[in-house]
């Protein structure tokens, strides 16, 4: 049974500093995605990443795919407060017909000023 | 091009009370899952239906079900409501079928809050 596994689950961030989230997931996967998720709001996907290797980048954030070790991670650069939010990672399950992901916990941000 | 669209937003029920939320899916896509998430924690998978079949159910209990119809909305029906019920539940719309055209885009929700 496929899981998946975030951290920290908390991250707290001075502005201009960089961080990273790890995501682990327990069985082979074929697509690995990254959403935000502010308060009362739904899921915004960030990127999908399909192979081995594959990098993702959108203005501070980068997200990278290493299947081998069933490892992506979600690289923060010189955070700034709007980046504030929940960030989930998950993981495509496939089962027969099936297709279903499974999320990690998530990552609360808070970026200080 | 409108997204999914859930219908209510929110809504507040009592316990043992039944639920239907909506959901009307990216056009072109014929494949609707949904997820519910409580406060605090990451979507669990509940249906997914593909051409209005059901093709995979999460570990929820049986007072949960939902359909898919021929233009390929979706409602989610929960019964006997209990307090573990309040969540958000999330739609999300793929193009579905083989060969993973399965690139999910989420709904804004339906925020239930059973009393």
């Amino acid at each position: 049974e496929l899981k998946v596994e975030q951290n920290p689950l908390f991250l707290s961030m001075q502005e201009g500093k960089n961080y990273t989230i790890y995501c682990n997931y327990s069985t082979t996967s074929d697509r690995l995605y990254w959403y935000r998720q502010d308060p009362g709001k739904s899921l915004e996907s960030l990127f999908v990443l399909l192979s081995n290797g594959a990098v993702k980048q959108e203005g501070r954030l980068m997200a990278s795919l290493d299947t081998k070790a069933r490892l992506s991670t979600l690289h923060i650069t010189a955070a700034v407060h709007d980046l504030s939010a929940t960030y989930f990672c998950a993981a495509s399950s496939y089962g027969g017909a099936t297709n279903k992901l499974i999320f990690g916990t998530g990552t609360l941000l808070a970026v200080q000023p | 091009d409108a997204g999914v669209t859930q219908s209510p937003t929110h809504l507040i029920k009592t316990r043992g009370q039944q639920v239907t939320l909506r959901c009307s899916p990216i056009s072109g896509h014929k494949s609707v899952s949904w997820y519910q998430q409580v406060l605090g924690q990451g979507p669990q998978f509940i249906f997914q239906y593909y051409e209005k079949e059901e093709r995979g159910r999460g570990n929820f209990p049986d007072r949960f079900s939902a359909r898919q119809f021929p233009n390929y909305s979706s409602e989610l029906n929960v019964n006997a409501l209990l307090l573990g019920d309040s969540a958000l539940y999330l739609c999300a719309s793929s193009l579905g079928g083989v060969a993973g055209a399965n690139v999910l885009t989420f709904g804004a929700g339906s925020r239930l809050t059973v009393l």
